[in-house]
């Protein structure tokens, strides 16, 4: 079974250019999240989804990142434009109806120089 | 607001040796518990979970029982393996249409042969 697809897996860009990262959740999940992971705060949430419906973005940094989903097996995290500081590992994780568990991808890399 | 804490790392044991990671929450009613599993460049995944209060958790030799009166939810293997080598995370969600996941701060474990 496939599970949660993230692309790219690493992405290295230049200050000032845009990032958008894809993830595919596990079909039949109804809830997606997007995380950010460094070694200086940890895992943070960033935004999670129900139904393609953002619930909460209170957890994203500034008004350079967004994010999206336009139908249930498709989201993406942009940042426009990045900065070194945006550096980090960001995870797509979904979870099925009702459920507690989420499924993680395996992550993008990024690093913006 | 909901928070979880962690034991700091790192830990680093000998194989075989007995581990105990701590881990207690702060919560407002009953949530349910969680332990994920970080390997080396992988994604978060889930180790065993507890839904209510006395529940034991176990998966691959670990075990975790929620313990409603100490606010608790301490990782626990009895004889640990290099390949148990990762970041393990403590987290609690509460049901209901969000099923937000809170995370611990991860503790990094290192188990030398």
């Amino acid at each position: 079974d496939a599970g949660v697809i993230q692309s790219p897996r690493h992405e290295v860009t230049e200050m000032g250019q845009e990032v958008t990262l894809r993830c595919k959740p596990i079909s039949g999940h109804n809830s997606l999240f997007w995380y950010r992971q460094t070694m200086m705060r940890g895992l943070e949430l960033l935004i999670y989804f129900n139904n393609n419906v953002p619930i909460d973005d209170s957890g994203m940094p500034e008004d350079r990142f967004s994010a999206k989903m336009p139908n249930a097996s498709f989201s993406t995290l942009k940042i426009q434009p990045s900065e070194p500081r945006d550096s980090a590992v960001y995870f797509c994780a979904s979870s099925f109806p009702g459920e507690n568990e989420q499924f993680f991808g395996p992550g993008t890399r990024l690093t913006v120089l | 607001g909901d928070s979880v804490t962690q034991m700091e790392g790192p830990v680093t044991l000998s194989e075989e040796a007995f581990l105990t990671i701590n881990c207690t929450y702060t919560a407002t009613g009953y949530p349910s518990l969680f332990w994920y599993v970080q390997y080396p460049g992988e994604g978060l995944q889930l180790l065993l979970k507890a839904t209510k209060a006395d529940d034991k958790g176990s998966n691959k030799g670990f075990e975790a029982t929620y313990r409603k009166e100490t606010t608790s939810f301490h990782l626990e293997k009895g004889s640990v393996q290099v390949s148990d080598s990762a970041v393990y995370f403590c987290a609690l969600s509460f049901s209901g249409s969000a099923r937000q996941l809170t995370f611990g701060s991860g503790t990094q474990l290192t188990v030398l042969p």
